[in-house]
């Protein structure tokens, strides 16, 4: 079975700080995509970065960036100089790979919600 | 432009009423996506489809029902509500390919009383 697991609930950060955001993920297939997807409050879930596990290179987009270890299964959120609208709650997501019609399906973690105060 | 819809945003409801949430999207993308999503917690897939006439069920069982007549169009449907039906239920689609990346409504939340 995938499964995908964030272990902080709940974190915070000052404006302008770095925070990261940790995921790890069991899956047994040999390649597979890794998504942080971020859902502001009342407002539509977002894609944040995507990371393909055939990739060694980090995948970064602004002040976003990963760290894919894929021998931990490990694939943690860095976001650095923190925005007021970095305020989400992020979620982690492991997407299926050809098994049983469900290809490209996400596995979702349980989120982690930021706060970035001012 | 292109994007995905849902409607209604909020509906508070009686039980064993009959509810349809819409969804549709104008990207033209051959995969849709039901999910649900209790308040600050993960998302369930429920219903997928990778194409009109296609439905699958998904990961969380759920008494819902959906078809999917035409591409855009991906309804879910409630036969009787009831309050353990009350969450936030979230529309995606996605174009396949190599990411799959999933493209998100806004989504419906749903009270039954």
């Amino acid at each position: 079975a995938q499964t995908v697991t964030q272990s902080q609930p709940e974190m915070s950060v000052q404006e302008a700080e770095t925070v990261t955001l940790s995921c790890t993920y069991d899956t047994s297939e040999s390649n597979y995509y890794l998504f942080w997807y971020k859902q502001p409050p009342s407002r539509q879930m977002i894609l944040v970065i995507r990371q393909e596990a055939y990739k060694q290179q980090n995948a970064t987009e602004n002040r976003f960036s990963v760290n894919f270890q894929k021998a931990a299964k490990s694939f943690s959120l860095k976001i650095s100089d923190s925005q007021l609208g970095d305020t989400a709650m992020y979620f982690c997501a492991l997407s299926r790979g050809n098994y049983g019609g469900s290809q490209g399906n996400l596995i979702f973690g349980k989120g982690t919600k930021l706060s970035v105060k001012p | 432009e292109a994007d995905i819809y849902q409607t209604p945003r909020y509906l508070v409801i009686g039980t064993g009423k009959k509810i349809t949430l819409e969804c549709s999207q104008t990207m033209g993308h051959d995969k849709m996506y039901w999910y649900q999503q209790d308040p600050g917690m993960e998302l369930h897939l429920i219903h997928y489809s990778y194409g009109v006439n296609s439905t699958e069920k998904g990961d969380l069982s759920s008494e819902s029902t959906v078809s999917r007549i035409r591409t855009e169009h991906f309804p879910l449907t409630l036969e009787s509500a009831r309050p353990s039906h009350t969450s936030q239920y979230l529309c995606a689609s996605s174009a396949g390919g190599r990411y799959n990346e999933q493209f998100f409504g806004p989504g419906t939340r749903l009270t039954v009383l």
